[in-house]
């Protein structure tokens, strides 16, 4: 198993301004995966981050817009730029290997003024 | 284009009746989970099912995988309020592909 430690838990931002979450993972892992989750609703993946590589973006989302972070096998980081409104939601990191259990975060749960 | 669909969205029944989520894929995946999220949490997997026809049971939850692994089901008997939250089936091929989601509500 393992544990994902992410925070913050919550912010309110202003928009215009940026946010960093970080994910701290309690054992080395190869990919880590970053999603957004509007409330009561399902997750969509934003990006797979590899350590040593670029993160590989879903379509719709950018690099620009969202900056990650893999300094090593056991972080990661996310960053919301240039905020708006649109941008309030729940993010999440989640660490998984194919056909086996992913583990999640509790979430970041953004809301931008 | 949304690969897993759920059905139905929102759920909301008395505790003692039983109560059962669809998930329907347009694609086959090498394996299918479920999910459980409750408010403030990240997700947690109740299961993981692998071959076509599979039945699966954990407790009151039996979980089925269609015979062209497409598609899947998870049904509770006997809801409890504790059973409440958000179900999450989740197509896994390298990377987990999400459903919509159904929020199960169980009152008491």
């Amino acid at each position: 198993s393992a544990v994902i430690s992410q925070k913050p838990s919550r912010d309110i931002c202003q928009r215009g301004t940026s946010l960093t979450i970080q994910c701290q993972v309690d054992s080395q892992v190869t990919m880590m995966f970053w999603y957004r989750q509007q409330p009561g609703q399902s997750l969509t993946l934003i990006a797979t981050a590899n350590q040593g590589s670029e993160a590989t973006y879903e379509s719709g989302f950018v690099i620009d817009k969202f900056p990650i972070s893999r300094p090593n096998l056991t972080f990661s980081t996310l960053t919301v730029s240039n905020m708006s409104p649109e941008d309030s939601s729940i993010y999440l990191c989640s660490v998984a290997g194919v056909g086996t259990e992913a583990f999640f975060g509790q979430g970041t749960r953004l809301t931008v003024v | 284009t949304q690969l897993l669909e759920q059905s139905p969205q929102f759920l909301s029944i008395q505790e003692g009746e039983n109560l059962t989520v669809y998930c329907n894929s347009s694609s086959v995946f090498s394996s299918l989970q479920w999910y459980r999220q409750e408010p403030g949490e990240g997700p947690v997997l109740l299961v993981t099912v692998v071959t076509g026809g599979e039945v699966k049971k954990l407790k009151r939850l039996t979980f089925q995988f269609g015979d062209a692994r497409k598609d899947s089901s998870l049904h509770i008997t006997a809801a409890q309020p504790g059973d409440t939250g958000l179900y999450l089936c989740a197509g896994n091929d390298y990377k987990l592909s999400f459903g919509a989601g159904t929020t199960v509500t169980v009152r008491a």
